[in-house]
């Protein structure tokens, strides 16, 4: 398994500004991942970050609006946009280290960064 | 479309017990994995049980089994001798083609 680190552990906005949100891995993996948990809710995934290409949004999610970067294969950033109430949540970074074939697996967790916009 | 449901939101279970939650998915792909993830309210997600679609054999992991019924796409987690620290909420998941899709959760108390 990947020990994974997330800074900050929780932070509270004001409504318009943004928040970047590091997750650094302690071992080198293909593919990182960005998931959101509304309150009471399940994990959604935001983006699948690629090392040296953009990232990849799910439907419903914009680059605009949740930038991310992949500078390197042990580090990835999320930046929340222009905030407002209902990003309110939390944001987990998730890595996969099994790389190869066409198919996703295992995926171990970051401790995750509670989001309160005001 | 890959989908993932839990229709039991929430479990309770005397300490000692045994119990078991539910999972269906839906897929069409031949090839995927199935998993349960604990999430206590620290929240950090722990990965419990590992299930390979390709094999027949249900996985364990300690206390931790389950019954993967393939024809039925049904993925269920049995935990037995229940302890205190088994509190927590209970996503089943699914990772084939897409990363994992996980099911809305079902929370479980441990009653001493």
């Amino acid at each position: 398994s990947a020990v994974i680190s997330q800074k900050p552990s929780r932070d509270i906005c004001q409504r318009g500004t943004s928040l970047t949100i590091q997750c650094q891995v302690d071992s080198q993996v293909t593919m990182m991942f960005w998931y959101r948990q509304q309150p009471g809710q399940s994990l959604t995934l935001i983006a699948t970050a690629n090392q040296g290409s953009e990232a990849t949004y799910e439907s419903g999610f914009v680059i605009d609006k949740f930038p991310i970067s992949r500078p390197n294969l042990t580090f990835s950033t999320l930046t929340v946009s222009n905030m407002s109430p209902e990003d309110s949540s939390i944001y987990l970074c998730s890595v996969s280290p099994l790389a190869g074939g066409s198919y996703y697996n295992e995926q171990f967790f970051g401790p995750g960064t509670r989001l309160t916009v005001l | 479309a890959q989908t993932v449901t839990q229709s039991q939101p929430e479990m309770s279970v005397q300490e000692a017990e045994t119990v078991t939650l539910s999972c269906t998915y839906d897929t069409s792909e031949s090839d995927y994995y199935l998993f349960w993830y604990k999430q206590p309210p620290s929240r950090q997600m722990i990965l419990v049980i590992r299930q390979e679609a390709y094999k027949q054999q249900n996985a364990t992991e300690n206390r931790f089994s389950v019954n993967f019924q393939k024809a039925a796409k049904s993925f269920s987690l049995k935990i037995s001798d229940s302890q205190l620290g088994d509190a927590a909420m209970y996503f089943c998941a699914l990772a084939g083609n897409t990363p994992l899709v996980f099911g809305k959760g079902t929370r479980l108390s441990v009653i001493a």
